[in-house]
């Protein structure tokens, strides 16, 4: 089944304990992104990634990192999470950049 | 930017009724896609319908490019439809295609 799956579902940590939120796509999908949703501000993109090895900054990239070594896998580390990184991750998958886009089930974060 | 306007932003509706959500945007875009945002919170793929019309069972859309709106039709709705419904738009910006999302429209099927 064609999926976009990241892991884990449910976080809760404290501030500064570094985290990895993981991303894969079983699509051979080239395009990759990060986004959070937090209420009244909608999704917003934090990275994205056009192939391996390449990545840049969306719209709110401070504090988070990503790494694109595999085609299939776009995780997004904290370093040193904080309470205002609280929120609903999302990874999506494309294509390419403009076809439709996939996303995963979602990643509730709480930092405390 | 590019506006995306979602109408109306909110619906209540008993089950079985019929309705029609509209996503309004404000300038040319690549595509736009309706997501169903459940109560748990996952995003699910309805449609990618950058112009013309879909169906897919009781939900279908018609997206009319040259002016700017698209419309997502729910029909005979149960309560599963629950949720909030979104358009996103794809725009180049900076090298970057990005999505530009649409506020949502809660929908509330009543049994």
């Amino acid at each position: 089944e064609a999926q976009v799956t990241q892991n884990p579902r449910y976080l809760i940590t404290v501030t500064g304990k570094k985290l990895t939120v993981t991303c894969s796509q079983n699509m051979n999908h080239e395009y990759m992104s990060w986004y959070r949703q937090d209420p009244g501000l909608g999704l917003r993109q934090i990275y994205y990634s056009m192939n391996v090895e390449v990545t840049d900054k969306g719209d709110v990239p401070e504090g988070y990192k990503v790494s694109r070594k595999e085609k299939r896998n776009f995780p997004l580390i904290l370093e040193s999470p904080s309470p205002n990184q609280t929120s609903l991750y999302f990874c999506a998958s494309s294509l390419w950049g403009n076809t439709e886009a996939f996303f995963g089930q979602g990643t509730r974060l709480t930092v405390v | 930017g590019i506006q995306v306007e979602q109408s109306p932003p909110d619906l209540i509706l008993q089950e079985g009724a019929n309705s029609t959500l509209r996503c309004n945007f404000s300038d040319s875009v690549n595509n736009l896609q309706w997501f169903h945002q459940n109560p748990w919170g996952q995003l699910i793929n309805l449609f990618y319908i950058p112009s013309g019309t879909k169906q897919n069972g009781r939900l279908s859309a018609t997206t009319v490019a040259t002016e700017r709106y698209s419309l997502l039709y729910i029909s005979s709705s149960q309560t599963t439809d629950s949720g909030v419904y979104f358009c996103a738009v794809a725009i180049i910006m900076d090298s970057n295609y990005q999505l530009i999302w649409g506020a949502g429209t809660k929908l509330i099927i009543k049994p």
